[in-house]
């Protein structure tokens, strides 16, 4: 398809356990960003990859989430020993980096976790 | 830091009536970007508008507007003529217009809920 992607859309996970979620980014879009949105708040910032640069992990929560973008492309969020805080919905967004400040980001749907 | 404050956790509005919804921010900033997203129930963040700090003229994007008030720090998202598909929730951000500082940061979002 053209739009972001993100797979799985649902995943119920036991607490302790570790998680993967993954993004298909738009083709050619160099940014990718995660975000996370928790019931009836905004959206929290976690990591943001552009092009080869080092990426911004200034808004990862705690040292059991971790992010890796595989070949400028596929973005894996891999979260470790999840707790039941960590349930949220995790939105994936890629966008062209261009004019300074005018980042028009297109959003996946999201994946949906939860942690028992 | 940046700060993104929406005031209306909730609004009702008539069908065909025009909505304004409530941005205010607060950064350090010089130059910014502001922008407005739509989150109907799927989950997907649609990008709806964009307005750069040093734009002298407030953005129009078909029925979205944003008025733009620098000097109170405010930008507002005005909906006219609303329509049924236009019941969601709308999210106020922001972006520093440095190079390479593109995440956005989010407020806590409007539902809007258009009634026949």
């Amino acid at each position: 398809g053209a739009g972001v992607s993100q797979s799985p859309s649902n995943k119920v996970t036991e607490k302790g356990k570790d998680v993967e979620l993954r993004c298909d980014p738009i083709s050619g879009h160099t940014a990718l960003y995660w975000y996370r949105q928790s019931l009836g708040q905004g959206l929290e910032f976690l990591i943001y990859f552009q092009g080869n640069s080092a990426p911004d992990k200034s808004g990862l929560p705690s040292d059991r989430f971790s992010a890796e973008r595989t070949g400028g492309s596929v973005s894996t969020l891999t979260i470790q020993r999840t707790q039941q805080e960590d349930s949220a919905v995790y939105l994936c967004a890629s966008s062209l980096v261009g004019t300074a400040g005018a980042e028009k980001l297109f959003f996946g749907s999201g994946t949906q976790l939860s942690v028992l | 830091a940046q700060k993104i404050t929406q005031t209306q956790p909730g609004m009702f509005v008539q069908e065909k009536e025009a909505v304004t919804l409530d941005c205010t921010y607060d950064t350090s900033d010089p130059s910014y970007g502001l922008f407005w997203y739509k989150q109907p129930s799927s989950g997907e963040m649609i990008f709806l508008i964009y307005q750069g700090s040093y734009d002298q003229q407030n953005a129009t994007e078909g029925r979205y507007s944003l008025n733009f008030q620098k000097a109170r720090k405010s930008a507002n998202l005005v909906i006219s003529a609303s329509q049924l598909g236009d019941s969601a929730m709308y999210f106020c951000a922001m972006s520093s217009a440095l190079i390479g500082n593109e995440k956005l940061t989010f407020g806590t979002g409007t539902r809007l809920t258009i009634i026949p």
